[in-house]
């Protein structure tokens, strides 16, 4: 049981560059979610679904653009990525239940240049 | 509008020393409260939570935090801090249930531990 997985854990990009951020569990959780983190700031949500072909707008959504094809995975992609992006990125998941809370990964961090 | 508040950027504290993170919150419902640990490098992992009942709530780690609806306050608290302890302390408010879409965190705390 692997938990929340991420790839890649480090990228360095330039402006106008596109990529794509997978998020995978093996928890059979409903609900998933993509946050950033930035300096001085607790986590901000980007986007997020609540299963399988799902998906909705978080806080901060621009520039972003989500899919969940599969129950287990959530994908973030940039298409033109932008220096305001760079941050950390985390996902999370949880199964939906009142009584359980968010797991989350362990981040990639992204630079753009 | 919902928000939460960690006054304390940074606190420092000897090995074997008392601990208190403070966490003020701003929600207009009943409010969910969790908080996390950051260890470096890492993603978040939940010390404890409180959904309802007791206002005492235990966690993790020898972790503990109380609700004070009258002070809409859920500060942290462990009695005897470890070097292991060292670690980003985020608070967090939201809705009673999944999605989580509604979670506010607080802009954490930084533990520093001096052996």
């Amino acid at each position: 049981n692997a938990g929340v997985t991420q790839t890649p854990k480090f990228r360095v990009l330039k402006t106008g560059q596109s990529m794509t951020l997978l998020c995978a569990q093996d928890m059979n959780h409903e609900y998933m979610y993509w946050y950033r983190q930035d300096p001085g700031m607790g986590l901000r949500l980007i986007h997020y679904s609540v299963g399988e072909g799902t998906t909705a707008k978080g806080e901060v959504p621009d520039g972003y653009n989500v899919s969940r094809l599969k129950k287990q995975n959530f994908l973030l992609g940039l298409e033109s990525a932008a220096p305001s992006q760079t941050s950390v990125y985390f996902c999370a998941s949880d199964p939906g239940l009142l009584t359980d809370t968010q797991y989350f990964g362990p981040g990639t961090r992204l630079t753009v240049l | 509008a919902q928000s939460v508040t960690q006054p304390d950027i940074h606190i420092t504290v000897s090995e074997g020393a008392s601990l208190e993170l403070r966490c003020n919150y701003s929600y207009g419902a009943t409010p969910y409260l969790f908080w996390y640990v950051q260890s470096p490098g890492q993603g978040l992992q939940l010390l404890l939570k409180y959904f309802s009942g007791d206002t005492l709530v235990q966690g993790i780690k020898g972790f503990e935090a109380e609700f004070k609806r009258s002070q809409s306050s859920f500060n942290l608290r462990k009695p005897s801090v470890h070097w292991s302890d060292a670690a980003e302390y985020f608070c967090a408010v939201g809705a009673g249930k999944p999605p989580y879409d509604k979670v506010i965190f607080g802009p954490g705390t930084s533990l520093s531990v001096i052996p």
